[in-house]
């Protein structure tokens, strides 16, 4: 079956960097956009970035352009995300989740989630 | 602060029906037909509901229905039960490439 697994997340000292990763099945990853989507404790959904299906394309929201990275890796089906200077409103699940790209180069809505990995930011 | 607006809680009676309203700008909502609607269960993953503003995914009961006028989108849910009661997310492409999510909107089943 589809299946996208997050795994990565921790507790981590503000200025610190984590890796997250996204194990996807059941599906030819190296055909699908992937986003990261995070949600802080108790608050709404977040967009934190999206990747072409073949890497040449990356979107970031503002709060997180210059400090996190995300790639992929088509023939390991697996989606990444660097996060460098990490601060303590980076604290959130965070989740991966698939873009059907149903117009081409429109990255835009996520119709297979993970169950999220927590990245706690604290000293 | 949400760049889109929804309204914090809507409820309903069982079989009534409900609309949530997701507002944004000519830039996002208003200039594009890919809005998507997203269900969340307390400790779980969202789901999608609606995407392109009206279309369902397959599973979806046809309870759930969007549409969209000038910058704001709506999600209605009729004939409402027990189980639609949770979080909903609006989501809509920016012109910018970003992706906008709205401030969720808790449901309450009366």
């Amino acid at each position: 079956q589809v299946q996208l697994v997050e795994s990565g997340g921790g507790v981590v000292q503000p200025g610190r960097s984590l890796r997250l990763s996204c194990a996807a099945s059941g599906f030819t990853f190296s055909n699908y956009p992937m986003h990261w989507v995070r949600q802080a404790p108790g608050k709404g959904l977040q967009w934190v970035s999206v990747i072409s299906s073949d890497g040449s394309n990356k979107y970031y929201a503002d709060s997180v352009k210059g400090r996190f990275t995300i790639s992929r890796d088509n023939s390991k089906n697996t989606l990444y995300l660097q996060m460098n200077s990490l601060r303590v409103e980076d604290t959130a699940v965070y989740y991966c989740a698939r873009d059907p790209e149903l117009v081409p180069n429109y990255y835009y809505y996520m119709d297979v989630w993970g169950k999220g990995t927590t990245v706690t930011v604290s000293s | 602060q949400s760049v889109l607006t929804q309204p914090a809680s809507v409820s309903g009676s069982p079989g009534q029906s409900i609309t949530i309203s997701c507002t944004g700008t000519s830039s996002d909502v208003g200039g594009y037909n890919y809005v998507s609607w997203y269900q969340q269960y307390p400790g779980k993953a969202p789901k999608l509901t609606i995407y392109d503003v009206s279309n369902r995914p397959s599973g979806v009961s046809n309870r759930f229905s969007g549409s969209k006028s000038g910058n704001t989108a709506s999600l209605t849910i009729s004939g409402l039960q027990a189980e639609d009661e949770a979080d909903y997310y609006c989501s809509s492409y920016a012109s910018n490439g970003d992706v906008l999510f709205g401030g969720g909107t808790k449901l309450t089943v009366l």
